[in-house]
This record gives C-alpha cells, structure tokens and sequence, in this order.
C-alpha cells in the first residue's frame, strides 16, 4: 500500500479545470512531483519541486504543495491529457514513494 | 537524448530469481547528481518503486522486498541490473529503469525511464 493518497478517479469536461490531490503526512514539508502515463507507455515527468514544468510540458500543467496535500492542477483540459497521473515524494523509511494513481478521464 | 532499454528473460518460473539489465545511453552513469532506479507496475496497476543504486554502489531498496533485491552498477558497461529471488506470480509486472535525479538541495525526480519489459512468472 502507499502512503500517498490519490484519488481512484477524475472526469472532467473538456476545457474545464481538472484538480487531482495527493494527501501524506507533512506532504508539504518535501517536494512533490507527478508523473503522466498513458496506456502503453512508460510515465513522463509533469511537475517537480511542487510548481516546475519540465521542458516540454504545457503550461495547463500546474502543481502546488501545502500542508499534507499536492494538488495537480490541469487548466483547459484536453482530450490528450486523459491518461493515469502519479505523484511521488518519500517517507521516512522509503527514498521513493508513488501514490496509488489517479485515473483522469476527459468526458 | 538520454536512452534506458531494459534486458532479460521475459518468463521466469515461481521461486527462480528474476534478473534484468538496463543499459544506458547518452548519459554516463557516473553523474554524481543521479540514482539508477527499477520500478515494477503490475497489470491495471500503479507504479512500485523496488529500489535504486548510485554510483559508488550504495543500494536502497522498498522495504517490502529488501529481502529479496539486489540491484548493481557496472560503470564499464554503463549499465545496472536487477536480481529478484524467489518469485513468485505476484512478482509478474512491468519492469522499467529509470534514472532519478537527485540534488543537494533537495530536489529529485525521475527524468528518464525505458520502455518497460514485462517479466511473466509461471511455470
């Protein structure tokens, strides 16, 4: 099991604002990243150190980090973003923890 | 462009050790600011971290299968590997490498993975 929550799913319309929470103790205090996996391929970096987009990432991608959550954030969601999204940080005895995954659907 | 292509047997037979290898290109593996990592993700679902090595050869593992991992790092091949004992159909799952990034300041993230290999366990 993981000790970063996510939700199981997420629908959003297309053009609206998807949010997708990770939820840990003290979250806040660490950074979090997220991670994009479509079907058949390997995850792809969305957002590090709790805001940054990596090159290459569309700016709709955005992330924050307060208290025990991390929110992904998806302004003017497209269809092309409908895939799992992962956040990651660590724990006390573990470097490198993934929440359970969220399912995001664009309806 | 930095590449990670994972290696090894596709089928591996309960209570066997599983061993697979990943080779990496565009990037040597001596950086001092990366960790060369495995992660598993069974069918339907999500990603496990199973552990990663850095260069000097310092290993951490997932405590749920310390007991059972050993991952390594030839620096002349540019590649690491992964060796999982006594598996079993649990233990079937996509494997990928990755490499994970990691500063003094803090921040870390996984930049580059491979394409995944999926590892089958049955006799």
């Amino acid at each position: 099991s993981s000790d970063l929550t996510q939700p199981p799913s997420v629908s959003v319309s297309p053009g609206q604002t998807a949010s997708i929470t990770c939820s840990g103790d003290r979250l806040g205090d660490k950074y979090a990243c997220w991670y994009q996996q479509k079907p058949g391929q390997s995850p792809i970096l969305v957002i590090y150190q709790d805001t940054k987009r990596p090159s290459g990432i569309p700016e709709r991608f955005s992330g924050s980090n307060s208290g025990n959550t991390a929110t992904l954030t998806i302004s003017g969601t497209q269809a092309m973003d409908e895939a799992d999204y992962y956040c990651q940080a660590w724990d006390t005895f573990t470097p490198v923890v993934f929440g359970g995954g969220t399912k995001l659907t664009v309806l | 462009q930095v590449q990670l292509q994972e290696s090894g047997p596709g089928l591996v037979k309960p209570s066997q050790t599983l061993s697979l290898t990943c080779t990496v290109s565009g990037d040597s593996i001596n950086n001092a600011n990366h960790y060369w990592s495995w992660i598993r993700q069974p069918a339907g679902k999500g990603l496990e971290w199973i552990g990663r090595v850095y260069i000097s050869g310092n290993t951490n593992y997932n405590p749920s299968l310390r007991s059972r991992v050993t991952i390594s790092v030839d620096t002349s091949k540019n590649q690491f590997s992964l060796k999982l004992s006594s598996v079993t159909a649990a233990d079937t799952a996509v494997y990928y490498c990755a490499r994970y990034y990691y500063d003094s300041d803090g921040i870390y993230y996984f930049d580059f993975w491979g394409q995944g290999t999926l590892v089958t366990v049955s006799s």
